[in-house]
């Protein structure tokens, strides 16, 4: 089945500056990579994901990068602000299983003002 | 659409009492998750369904842990008997076909066993 690994486990930056968080996977068949975004008491919510047809997606402040040949992909967070304070999850799906998503530990970003 | 909606929103019991967690998918959805969330271990997958038959159980930790999905529209998680080690958050989510592959989340049961 699928191995997700994520990193760094946490992760502090200064207002303004930029975030990135990396994540590998095993299975090079996989061809859905998405990203959620869990707040505080809150429940994880996708915020950007990308498919294996394309090598980099962009959403205002947020983009991911693939690179199917290393078999990683990486979260990118510019002009960071406080609201972005999270955890972070990768996520990529175990073919045997179609719709199951195997999901790394987590990145916990802390925003400093 | 209201999104997924699970309920209770919090349960606090005593060890050894059985509990029940409820899930109602978001209509038209086809697949259903459990997922149980630590602080140690993270998010772990419990259980999957598709067109209500389970698909893989392999993250359920043991004979104490049961899911049903009786129908299109809800879902249980039981566990009996429960232990001061299941407290967590569980939540449930949902996605379609058509190749859209994102997991909509529902707010989440906090679990304390006592």
């Amino acid at each position: 089945g699928e191995n997700v690994e994520q990193h760094p486990s946490t992760l502090s930056v200064q207002e303004g500056d930029s975030a990135v968080i990396k994540c590998t996977y095993s299975d090079s068949a996989s061809n859905y990579f998405p990203w959620y975004k869990q707040e505080l008491g809150k429940r994880p919510q996708l915020i950007i994901d990308i498919r294996s047809n394309v090598g980099e997606k962009k959403d205002q402040r947020i983009a991911v990068t693939l690179n199917k040949t290393a078999k990683h992909f990486s979260l990118h967070i510019t002009e960071t602000q406080p609201e972005d304070s999270a955890v972070y999850f990768c996520a990529a799906p175990d073919m045997e299983y179609g719709n199951k998503l195997v999901f790394g530990a987590g990145t916990i970003l802390r925003v400093k003002s | 659409d209201a999104g997924v909606i699970q309920s209770p929103r919090h349960e606090v019991t005593e060890m050894g009492q059985e509990v029940t967690l409820r899930c109602k998918p978001i209509s038209g959805h086809n697949s259903l998750f459990w997922y149980r969330q630590t602080m140690m271990r993270g998010l772990e997958l419990l259980i999957y369904f598709n067109n209500n038959v389970p698909i893989d159980d392999s993250g359920m930790p043991e004979d104490r842990f049961s899911a049903k999905m009786p129908n299109a529209s809800f879902s249980t998680l039981k566990i009996q008997p429960s232990e001061p080690r299941d407290s967590a958050v569980y939540f449930c989510a949902s996605n379609g076909v058509s190749g859209d592959n994102e997991q909509f989340f529902g707010p989440g049961t906090r679990l304390t066993v006592l």
